[in-house]
């Protein structure tokens, strides 16, 4: 058990539909990040938090995509209009942070969209 | 652009050795880090390297050097649990990037 927890762990949804996720992080760690992972591949990076500031986002990212944190604790990843293409796991991890580098991090059990 | 190349299989004899490699092509690097994923599960780190050279995790060792762009991840004593997928992650100044993963089967 990481610590990270995620919800819901399934979503089922229909293509044009706006589905948000949750995500509570380990409670001292400052740093969030939310990734995206379909079979066969690595994990994708979407974006990532230091506390509340959001400091990096993926150019892969489009516009339908935006995450909050709003009190840098737990995070929400919303995607609106969503499309066959959005079906995939969708993973928060936390870490603790203070320095550029890639420090560990603490994955949650992901979240797993299908998009009809 | 930024890119990490590792195999894509890699398989092994319980009780030896294997080694997976990981190139990296980066703007900036600040770090890079290994990941072990069993299916279904959600990846778990196993080692950080920053600066060059060796570090020894128990079975699990990780190798880098900045100058080639290169490092390892090293497994010994092989056990049948030590099958999932391997990932090496690097950081570069835009964004963290994962590779697509390394899957190590195991043969008794």
């Amino acid at each position: 058990d990481t610590g990270v927890s995620q919800d819901p762990r399934h979503k089922i949804t229909k293509r044009g539909q706006n589905v948000t996720f949750r995500c509570d992080p380990i409670s001292e760690h400052n740093r969030l990040y939310w990734y995206r992972q379909t079979l066969g591949q690595g994990p994708e990076f979407l974006t990532y938090f230091q506390n509340e500031a959001q400091l990096e986002k993926s150019r892969l990212l489009s516009d339908r995509f935006s995450a909050e944190r709003p009190k840098g604790s737990f995070s929400t990843l919303e995607i609106q209009r969503t499309e066959q293409g959005d079906s995939a796991m969708y993973l928060c991890a936390s870490s603790l942070g203070g320095l550029a580098g890639l420090t560990e991090q603490f994955f949650g059990p992901g979240t797993r969209l299908t998009v009809l | 652009g930024q890119s990490l190349e590792q195999p894509s299989e890699v398989t092994a004899v319980e009780g030896a050795i294997v080694q997976i490699n990981c190139t990296y092509q980066t703007s900036g690097f600040y770090g890079l880090s290994w990941y072990q994923q069993h299916d279904g599960g959600a990846p778990t780190f196993l080692s950080y390297n920053a600066l060059d050279g060796l570090e020894e995790t128990g079975r699990f060792s990780s190798f880098l050097s900045r100058s080639d762009s290169y490092g390892y991840l090293l497994l010994q004593e092989l056990q049948m649990k030590d099958s999932a997928s391997y990932f090496c992650a690097v950081k570069g100044d835009d964004k963290i990037i994962f590779g697509k993963g390394t899957r190590l089967h195991i043969l008794p």
